[in-house]
């Protein structure tokens, strides 16, 4: 089946720092959505993005579908931003890799 | 506009007891999700409704996991008899009709009910 991988698999930033995240999959895919799991546990839409550059607030996502990889920018991080960023692809069914988490100290 | 709701959010019972889990999605999604998210990973589709019909239950641990969507609303998720390593996080999500031939539509999750089997 298709893999999905994200890295990196944790990350510590200061409060105000700007960081990259990625999403790497083996084939192709119908769509893909960026989530963040909030420490409480709360799955939250960030982006859906088959293809393309979004942008949001601070955050930011380009997907590159031709070469199978998603990017999730983080600018000017803050506390709140502390959790588990997802990606998940579909393929059939929606498929998510293992998670990026993000700890940000003030 | 009122988001995915499920109950309860926590749950704590003892092997061998049956739990159930009730979900109720965002009005006018006619597809619904459910998701296991075991500890450190991300979640795993279980079984997926369109409107009241199960598409797609072939993760569905059918021996003792079963699932209703009678009137393609709210659902219910049971376990009867739940093992130990049931203890997970099962999360419901709902996508609003899908149109044309995307296969997908951005999916909408809820709060989580934690389970524990002690």
């Amino acid at each position: 089946g298709i893999q999905v991988e994200q890295s990196p698999p944790d990350l510590i930033l200061q409060e105000g720092a700007n960081s990259t995240l990625r999403c790497n999959f083996s084939d192709s895919v119908n769509n893909l959505q960026w989530f963040h799991q909030n420490p409480w546990g709360q799955l939250i839409n960030l982006f859906y993005i088959p293809s393309g550059t979004k942008q949001n607030g601070r955050l930011s996502a380009t997907t590159v579908a031709t070469e199978r990889y998603s990017l999730l920018y983080i600018s000017s991080s803050q506390t709140t931003d502390s959790g588990v960023y997802f990606c998940a692809v579909a393929r059939g069914k929606l498929i998510f890799g293992q998670g990026t988490e993000l700890s940000v100290k003030p | 506009e009122a988001g995915v709701v499920q109950s309860p959010r926590y749950k704590i019972i003892e092997k061998k007891q049956p739990v159930a889990f009730w979900c109720n999605p965002i009005s006018g999604h006619n597809t619904l999700y459910w998701y296991r998210q075991n500890l450190g990973q991300g979640p795993e589709l279980l079984i997926r409704y369109e409107n009241e019909e199960a598409v797609d239950d072939s993760q569905l641990p059918k021996d003792r996991f079963s699932a209703e969507r009678l009137k393609g609303v709210d659902s219910t998720l049971k376990i009867q008899p739940a093992e130990l390593g049931d203890s997970a996080v099962y999360l419901c999500a709902s996508s609003p009709p899908i149109e044309g031939r995307a296969q997908f539509f951005e999916q909408y999750f809820g709060p989580g009910t934690r389970l524990t089997v002690t």
